[in-house]
């Protein structure tokens, strides 16, 4: 019954593969959100989506791509990964103009 | 770039010490959310603050949004080892972004 589950808890690999993390939230909530948390634990929003469109689109490479095929869904896709993407990436969700997010237990991403 | 501010970065206390964290910005908040993240876990809502002025109690937490709501401070009274985590203010901003804060890690030792 986790509110907002993600997978894989954790990633290794090579740099230049291509990987995607998926995200999924039973709470019924119309936006959904991807944030980086980086080794200082500082956490930057990457994208948001309101049922299922792009809402924020924050300057991210183009190698990162969301894809949101139902307001409950959320994925990120990471083409040509580099040893930079290693980081820790969280989903969230909310309901619009509510105040409080839920988060996800996050991936850690390691690329070697 | 829009910034939140959070002083002191690092806090070890013994239990049963009282301590403020502070949150500051440049920016206007429609909201002031807090959060606290244990390791491996995401954050965890603990508080919204939505009106300038606001104060918030939660059990031994009080919060607290500054009257132009371009700030917010967090204090603790009588911490418990329990209370140890790192503590996240957030600013709703508009277009439904939210930005953290630098994180502040909070150590209570018995």
């Amino acid at each position: 019954d986790t509110a907002v589950s993600q997978t894989p808890k954790y990633l290794v690999t090579q740099m230049g593969n291509d990987k995607s993390i998926k995200c999924e939230q039973n709470l019924g909530h119309d936006t959904m959100y991807w944030y980086k948390q980086d080794s200082k634990k500082f956490l930057k929003i990457m994208f948001s989506y309101n049922n299922k469109e792009l809402i924020i689109n924050e300057t991210v490479p183009n190698r990162f791509s969301p894809k949101s095929p139902d307001k409950a869904h959320l994925n990120l896709h990471i083409n040509s990964l580099e040893l930079g993407d290693s980081a820790v990436y969280f989903c969230a969700s909310s309901q619009v103009r509510s105040y409080g997010y839920t988060f996800g237990s996050g991936t850690r991403l390691t690329v070697v | 770039t829009q910034l939140l501010e959070q002083s002191p970065q690092f806090l070890s206390i013994q239990e049963g010490e009282n301590l403020t964290v502070y949150c500051n910005s440049s920016s206007v908040f429609s909201s002031l959310q807090w959060y606290r993240q244990e390791p491996g876990e995401g954050p965890v809502l603990l508080v919204t603050v939505v009106t300038g002025g606001e104060v918030k109690k939660l059990k031994r937490l009080t919060f607290q949004f500054g009257d132009a709501r371009k700030d917010s401070s967090l204090h603790i009274t009588a911490a418990q080892p329990g209370d140890t985590g790192l503590y996240l203010c957030a600013g709703q901003l508009p277009a439904d972004k939210l930005i953290f804060g630098t994180g502040t890690r909070l150590q209570v030792f018995p």
